[in-house]
């Protein structure tokens, strides 16, 4: 079963808004990640944030990490066209045979009208 | 470098045929796995191999079999199709299991 549940499933913003997407999960991790996927196209790493970090900076995306409340969200800044894809969570469980793969969530479908 | 690399990209089968999914990794990653996407369903991940020489099931491995032929090569195979496996298969590669994955471009597979 899919711990990370990525909210909203679709969301549509204006060329230069800031876009939010949401992760929650089950279980205690690792680690988790950002995945951006563009249409037709294999997925592609965007970020990783540890269990002991709270915020991550790369260019213009931000990712926090609450493992209090079990949830991560991903801050697009300034967003472009080109930032139209979908956007997977995964995380890395803590412990157990669990820990050699990551679990995807179900993504979340960002579209950047221009 | 090519990263990871799938082949075919398309394929069609009919109903009970075989066929074997090739990928490649050139980063000398030692965990490398199968996944599959459906619309609606996230990415399902069907077989993994932590290291070489290692093979495990993930959460939809029935009707897959996979052989880890070597740390640069991953093979899924389907030994009799169903119209159920009609679907994007991705396969993955990471230095070790739980860290960041980089993906293969997919292959299409239409099973009728």
């Amino acid at each position: 079963s899919q711990q990370g549940e990525e909210d909203p499933q679709a969301l549509s913003i204006q060329e230069g808004e800031n876009a939010t997407m949401n992760c929650s999960y089950k279980t205690s991790i690792n680690n988790l990640q950002w995945y951006r996927q563009n249409s037709g196209r294999g997925l592609v790493h965007l970020i990783l944030i540890r269990s002991n970090e709270r915020e991550k900076h790369s260019g213009r995306l931000r990712v926090t990490l609450d493992t209090s409340k079990k949830s991560s969200s991903l801050l697009i800044t300034a967003s472009r066209a080109a930032d139209t894809a979908s956007y997977f969570c995964a995380t890395k469980p803590l412990r157990g045979g669990g820990s050699e793969k990551l679990v995807f969530g179900k993504g979340t479908k960002l579209t950047v009208n221009p | 470098n090519a990263g990871v690399t799938q082949t075919p990209k398309f394929q069609v089968l009919k109903t009970g045929q075989s066929m074997t999914l090739q990928c490649a990794q050139d980063m000398n990653h030692n965990s490398m796995y199968w996944y599959r996407q459906d619309p609606g369903m996230g990415l399902r991940l069907i077989y993994y191999s932590a290291s070489e020489g290692t093979t495990d099931k993930g959460e939809v491995p029935n009707g897959y079999n996979v052989s880890r032929l070597n740390k640069r090569e991953f093979s899924l195979r389907l030994e009799s199709a169903a119209p159920s496996q009609t679907s994007v298969y991705f396969c993955a590669s990471s230095v070790y299991g739980g860290e960041t994955q980089y993906f293969g471009p997919g292959t299409r597979l239409l099973v009728l």
